[in-house]
């Protein structure tokens, strides 16, 4: 399987600032999924989007999904110093149990 | 609390020396992974079991071997034939249709 691509590849604003990062993917998808990883810690899952579906929100975060594009955008708004991340996208196209297919993820860093 | 426990959050290795890391969920579920992550790096896929007793390879499976002997547990071994052992490895866990649930990784330095 190959990885999808988030973009930038990192990313530094200003607390209080809205950050986006964007996705691009491979396959058809059934899912996408947002997680946020902290440094040295494990992944944590903030946001599943559906392949119907073209945005979601959840608190501060805000999921787009165009699938025609095969891309994906997470806006975080009003950024806080604890939203200091990697943030992955992971496409799961269905069909299998071999998980998802993670892209590289964008380094968000907020300066207080 | 339900969660993945990933043991030791450190480990140390000579080359030429097997490891194996642990890997334990109290979520029921049933479907269990590893993943291998290298700095700046996404995750890769190392093996995957979908029920007890049964595992299948994921992206690089070469020099890596797994059991699932219980639905609780899925240990992962790195063999001497990995020839670059070195790096973050994170177990996670899912039930259908549902996002995975990530351990805490281990993060294996072998020299």
């Amino acid at each position: 399987s190959q990885q999808g691509e988030e973009d930038p590849q990192a990313l530094s604003i200003q607390e209080g600032e809205n950050a986006t990062m964007n996705c691009s993917y491979k396959t058809s998808i059934n899912n996408l999924q947002w997680y946020r990883q902290n440094s040295g810690r494990g992944l944590v899952h903030l946001i599943l989007i559906r392949s119907n579906e073209r945005e979601k929100h959840s608190g501060r975060l805000r999921v787009t999904l165009d699938t025609s594009k095969k891309s994906s955008s997470l806006l975080i708004t009003a950024s806080r110093a604890a939203d200091t991340a990697s943030y992955f996208c992971a496409e799961y196209s269905g069909g299998g149990a071999d998980g998802l297919t993670f892209g590289k993820g964008t380094h968000l860093i907020i300066q207080p | 609390d339900g969660g993945i426990t990933q043991s030791p959050k450190y480990l140390f290795r000579k080359e030429g020396q097997n490891v194996t890391l642990s890997c334990e969920q109290n979520l029921n579920h049933d479907a269990m992974y590893w993943y291998r992550q290298d700095p700046g790096q996404g995750l890769r896929l190392i093996y995957y079991s979908q029920i007890v007793n049964d595992f299948q390879k994921g992206d690089i499976a070469e020099g890596y071997s797994v059991s699932r002997e219980k639905k609780e547990s899925f240990p992962l071994t790195v063999t001497s034939a990995q020839k670059n052992p070195t790096a973050f490895y994170l177990c996670a866990s899912r039930t259908v249709n549902s996002p995975l649930h990530f351990g805490n990784g281990t993060r294996l330095t072998v020299t």
